[in-house]
């Protein structure tokens, strides 16, 4: 048990549907992440929340949308998507976002997620 | 263009010997470097790091190793185990920042 739970575990969805990939972490963090992972690709991070609020937004198309109602839960809201997102999505939480290098990433299983 | 680079996607060892997974980066404010572990159906977790100002850093049958001016950093586990078959990432970090590597599978043969 990591602390840190995602659902649904898998998704197939077509490009005009709209779903969400949902995330809870039970570690008592402030910040939340998420991430794509590609077959034979580095992790991508996409968003970064701390205390509730978007810090960083790598370049995401805005097909997908983040939404982060509380510290304990993030979102991420998909729209429109394209074959080429289908990849595994990963959320990670840490207890701040002062710096990564003495506060390691906590991650949740994944959303093993397929645009058909 | 990729800041840490895992160029072994795969490799294979015997039980009871001695796994090496190698990491190249071309930053050089990574000021830290982690190695993360993952299985299939899980996300990453955490395994060991070490501080861009020490070359060494040991726990228990992890070492993990940093040459600097090679820009380079290896993750040695000895005496390797089954249980040890993963994907395992390296990443670094500045400031904020957390770069992954693409990850090695390791897969440890009985």
């Amino acid at each position: 048990e990591t602390g840190v739970t995602q659902t649904p575990r898998h998704l197939v969805m077509g490009m005009t549907n709209k779903k969400s990939l949902k995330c809870e972490q039970h570690l008592g963090h402030n910040a939340m992440y998420w991430y794509k992972q590609s077959a034979k690709k580095p992790l991508e991070l996409m968003f970064v929340y701390s205390l509730e609020e978007r810090v960083e937004n790598n370049s995401v198309p805005s097909r997908f949308s983040p939404e982060c109602p509380n510290s304990s839960h993030l979102f991420l809201h998909l729209h429109t998507l394209q074959p080429e997102d289908s990849a595994l999505y990963l959320c990670a939480s840490s207890q701040d976002r002062t710096g990564t290098n003495t506060d390691t990433q906590y991650f949740g299983p994944g959303t093993r997620l397929t645009v058909l | 263009d990729q800041q840490v680079k895992q160029n072994s996607p795969s490799l294979s060892v015997q039980e009871g010997r001695i796994s090496i997974l190698n990491c190249d980066y071309t930053n050089s404010m990574f000021d830290y470097f982690l190695w993360y572990k993952k299985y299939p159906a899980e996300g990453p977790t955490f395994l060991i790091s070490i501080s861009s100002i020490k070359d060494k850093n040991e726990d228990g049958r992890f070492t993990v190793f940093l040459n600097k001016s090679a820009k380079h950093l290896s993750l040695h586990i000895v005496p390797s185990q089954p249980g040890d078959s993963a994907v395992y990432f390296c990443a670094a970090t500045y400031g904020n920042k957390l770069v992954f590597g693409a990850g090695t599978i390791l897969r440890v043969k009985s």
